[in-house]
């Protein structure tokens, strides 16, 4: 099956930072989702972007499916931004990548 | 709009146990999806039920087992619970048995002792 890596696995940040997260994959990418699991566990969706680019306030995602990644922008990062971030590919189940675990400090 | 619930948040059993969980799906989604987080990793995905039938399986054991109830609702249960169950649950749940976007639930932290 599809394997998916994320970089990095860890990110420390001080408040105001910008940072690129990258989700690479073994295979063709169909739909990709990225998510933002809080410290509390619940994942929450961020982009469903199986190709281009979509923003949404200080976040932004480019899925290039030909070339197999996608990256996740996250600018002027906030505490609250902190956690894990996984992308997965939508084939009708979600497989999941390593993520990458992000700090952001006051 | 509801969104995607899960009982019980916290549940602590001991090996060779079983356990059910539950989920409730978002308003107007007819598919659940079940998925597996232990410690530091990422989640796993366990069985999806669309319109109470199953609809694709993990790599996990029949002891893993689910339904799907007429209103869309969802259970998990475990047989003979393992030491190395214990993990984060979570449940997802869509529109269409499809690649469609996957909203989750809170979770239900399992701890096997």
């Amino acid at each position: 099956g599809i394997q998916v890596e994320q970089s990095p696995p860890d990110l420390i940040l001080q408040e105001g930072a910008n940072s690129t997260l990258r989700c690479n994959f073994s295979d063709s990418v169909n739909n990709l989702q990225w998510f933002h699991q809080n410290p509390w566990g619940q994942l929450i969706n961020l982009f469903y972007i199986p190709s281009g680019t979509k923003q949404n306030g200080r976040l932004s995602a480019t899925t290039v499916a030909t070339e197999r990644y996608s990256l996740l922008y996250i600018s002027s990062s906030q505490t609250t931004d902190s956690g894990v971030y996984f992308c997965a590919d939508n084939t009708d189940k979600l497989i999941f990548g390593t993520g990458t675990r992000l700090q952001v400090f006051p | 709009e509801t969104g995607v619930t899960q009982s019980p948040t916290h549940l602590i059993k001991t090996r060779g146990q079983q356990v059910t969980l539950r989920c409730s799906s978002q308003s107007g989604h007819n598919t659940v999806s079940w998925y597996q987080q232990a410690l530091g990793q990422g989640p796993q995905f366990i069985f999806q039920y669309y319109r109470e039938e199953e609809n694709g399986r993990g790599n996990f054991p029949p002891r893993f087992s689910g339904l799907q109830f007429p209103n869309y609702s969802s259970e998990l249960n475990v047989n003979a619970l393992e030491l190395d169950d214990s993990a984060l649950y979570l449940c997802a749940s869509s529109m269409s048995g499809g690649a469609e976007t996957q909203y989750f639930g809170p979770g239900t932290r399992l701890l096997v002792l």
